[in-house]
């Protein structure tokens, strides 16, 4: 069993749509980092979270630490949203990530 | 093996000395990504191999860092003349270029230069 599942693993989507990428891990953890990787490898961190909920732009990243979730919103999307969305928990001295979810927002 | 194993985990280091940390990727995983992050900051892209080749290098962050691959299999980092600012884990993954299944990272090597 994995320590971080992410779900969709693929997600489509029409431009303008409410978006909800979710994540659930299994260990203790210090932060919990959501990740965008766009083709050609480059990831951009996009929130690190510890607790509560943050928010930049069209982007809003909420965790509850009693229930080890995690879930990224993306609102209006666009098709520039789409990219892999990974979910990243560092746990001690360990990183865990999931495997990423694929999201295509098509206008 | 069944995943991406990276070593050494850890490694201290003087300023000014060279290290190498190597990446074995999965079997069959033709694209490569090497990442660092610092303490309290995120994943910063540093190189990405597509086979042996690297065409996309602009992430290394001085002419001291260095990356090769061969055999479409092991990568190594190599930083010359570390400096404490590139205390970092050091973070490698693998793919297969169009699956669908993600991405397969390494646990990281933890460079701390003293």
């Amino acid at each position: 069993k994995n320590e971080v599942e992410q779900s969709p693993q693929n997600l489509t989507a029409q431009e303008g749509e409410f978006i909800t990428i979710n994540c659930s891990y299994s260990v203790g953890i210090s932060a919990l980092h959501w990740l965008q990787q766009h083709p050609g490898g480059g990831i951009v961190s996009l929130f690190m979270l510890s607790s509560g909920k943050k928010k930049h732009g069209r982007l809003i990243a909420t965790i509850n630490i009693q229930e080890k979730h995690s879930s990224l919103h993306i609102t209006a999307s666009h098709p520039r949203d789409s990219a892999v969305y990974i979910c990243a928990v560092r746990s001690g001295n360990q990183f865990y990530f999931g495997t990423g979810t694929s999201l295509t927002v098509i206008p | 093996g069944a995943g991406v194993s990276q070593s050494p985990s850890n490694k201290v280091t003087e300023k000014g000395k060279d290290v190498e940390l190597r990446c074995d990727p999965i079997s069959g995983h033709t694209a490569l990504y090497w990442y660092r992050q610092r303490l309290g900051q995120g994943l910063e892209f540093l190189i990405y191999f597509q086979g042996n080749s690297a065409p996309d290098k602009s992430g290394l962050p001085s002419d001291r860092f260095s990356a090769e691959r061969t055999g479409e299999s092991v990568s190594t980092l190599t930083i010359q003349r570390t400096q404490q600012e590139d205390s970092a884990v050091y973070l490698c993954a693998s793919r297969t270029p169009g699956a669908l299944d993600g991405y397969t990272f390494g646990s990281g090597t933890r460079l701390t230069v003293v």
